[in-house]
């Protein structure tokens, strides 16, 4: 059962413009949700997070948005640069402090 | 500050063998979480220790075991190897963050079983 799904497993943008990752969730128990970005032979590297509690969080060129009615969150990157190119991996957690990944989202960023 | 730092980078065993990989978790940071990334299942969580105490664990089999140090550095064990344990070990340690219980990785272990 894979409670973190992201659907789209590559995504390809023009730089300058908009990426828009997304994630949808089936656990109504997580209390916060992270985003994280890897490059090949290395570990992920966080990038942004959102209380459950919130709708939106913002930081320099990343913005999360939370839907917990849909179970859906989004990472927006504006504007998109060729350096974002990597997997983005949205990631859930509750009280017991585990994460659970979605499988990525493989960015490619063209100049 | 040092981030998280794990060793060996890169392993090769063979099946039957076991393998102990090592974790030093960011100056501070009590919890060391490890997690398994595999192309086919993507990063998969195994168990979690904080002070020296396994505090949850993930759907892996027995062979697969850790233990944490008074320091907070962390060692996993995998015994009796098999083809598919071969993957890219990652450990995280964890501190509170403005939104969430943040977790911040080290760079993995990339063994690979022959």
């Amino acid at each position: 059962d894979q409670q973190v799904k992201q659907n789209s497993p590559s995504l390809s943008v023009q730089e300058g413009r908009i990426s828009i990752l997304n994630c949808d969730y089936t656990n109504s128990m997580f209390d916060y949700f992270l985003w994280y970005k890897k490059y090949p032979a290395e570990g992920p590297t966080f990038l942004i997070s959102i209380s459950s509690i919130k709708d939106k969080n913002e930081d320099g060129r990343f913005t999360v948005f939370l839907n917990k009615s849909a179970k859906h969150l989004s990472l927006h990157i504006v504007p998109s640069q060729p350096g974002d190119s990597a997997v983005y991996f949205c990631a859930a957690g509750g009280s017991n402090y585990k994460l659970t990944f979605g499988k990525g989202t493989l960015l490619t960023v063209n100049p | 500050k040092a981030g998280v730092t794990q060793t060996p980078r890169y392993l090769i065993k063979t099946r039957g063998q076991q393998v102990t990989l090592s974790c030093s978790p960011i100056s501070g940071h009590r919890s060391v979480s490890w997690y398994q990334q595999t192309p086919g299942q993507g990063l998969q969580f195994l168990f979690e220790y904080f002070s020296e105490t396994q505090r949850n664990k993930g759907n892996f089999p027995g062979r697969f075991s850790g233990r944490q140090f008074s320091n907070s550095r962390s060692e996993m064990n995998v015994s009796t190897l098999e083809l598919g344990d071969s993957a890219l070990y990652l450990c995280a340690s964890r501190r509170r963050g403005v939104e969430a219980e943040t977790q911040y990785f080290g760079p993995g272990t990339r063994l690979l079983v022959l």
